[in-house]
């Protein structure tokens, strides 16, 4: 059982447009959700992350939106620039768990 | 500069024939960990490890070993490799599991086994 469903697969946004992200948890325990940012030949790169105490976490242009009852969280990317065009992977877990599970992954690609 | 530095970056090697995928971090992290990473299947914990002689099956263990001798090393073993283990590897490290702490990535270790 996959127990973190991420989509779209691939998302193409025009320069200074929104980009959405959005992830599916199974557990209801799991209780720390971060989103990691990856380029082409990079491991992975810790982008925000966020506890389920609290239903938006912002830092700079990215946010993390969270429903707690729903077992969604979601990324938002706003004034998406071509410089933000990675791969995305949401994840959670539990903190003293020591065990993440991450999506499949979200291919962005911000066009000028 | 703080790193994750895995080696080799990429490696080809036949089926059966035993390898070991070194990881190692400069940051004195307690936690550290191995991923494989496969398209539309994402990152998968393959092993973790708490601390020194502390490891844990992660959720694809199958084929693979690991040691944590000291701190620093966290190496990746595969007794026999076989072609399903062809993917990408990422070792990981991070103090611990805390919220304010970022979890390190090596750069990757591409493996294809033939």
């Amino acid at each position: 059982q996959q127990q973190v469903k991420q989509s779209p697969q691939s998302l193409i946004v025009q320069k200074g447009g929104i980009s959405i992200i959005n992830c599916a948890y199974e557990n209801t325990a799991f209780d720390y959700f971060p989103w990691y940012q990856q380029f082409p030949g990079k491991g992975p790169a810790l982008l925000i992350a966020i506890r389920p105490d609290v239903s938006e976490k912002k830092e700079g242009r990215f946010t993390i939106s969270f429903n707690k009852s729903a077992k969604q969280f979601s990324l938002h990317i706003m004034d998406s620039q071509p410089g933000d065009s990675a791969t995305y992977f949401c994840a959670a877990g539990l903190l003293t768990g020591n065990q993440f599970y991450f999506g499949t992954g979200t291919s962005l690609t911000v066009i000028p | 500069e703080a790193q994750v530095t895995q080696n080799p970056r990429y490696l080809i090697t036949v089926t059966g024939k035993k390898l070991t995928v070194t990881c190692s971090q400069n940051m004195n992290h307690e936690y550290m960990s191995w991923y494989r990473q496969d398209p539309g299947l994402g990152l998968r914990q393959i092993y973790y490890s708490m601390n020194v002689e502390v490891t844990d099956k992660g959720d694809v263990p199958e084929g693979y070993k690991v040691s944590r001798k000291e701190k620093r090393n966290f190496p990746l073993i595969l007794e026999s490799p076989s072609p399903n283990q062809t993917s990408l590897y990422f070792c990981a490290s991070s103090i611990d599991r805390d919220l304010n702490t970022e979890a390190f990535f090596g750069q990757g270790t591409r493996l294809t086994v033939v």
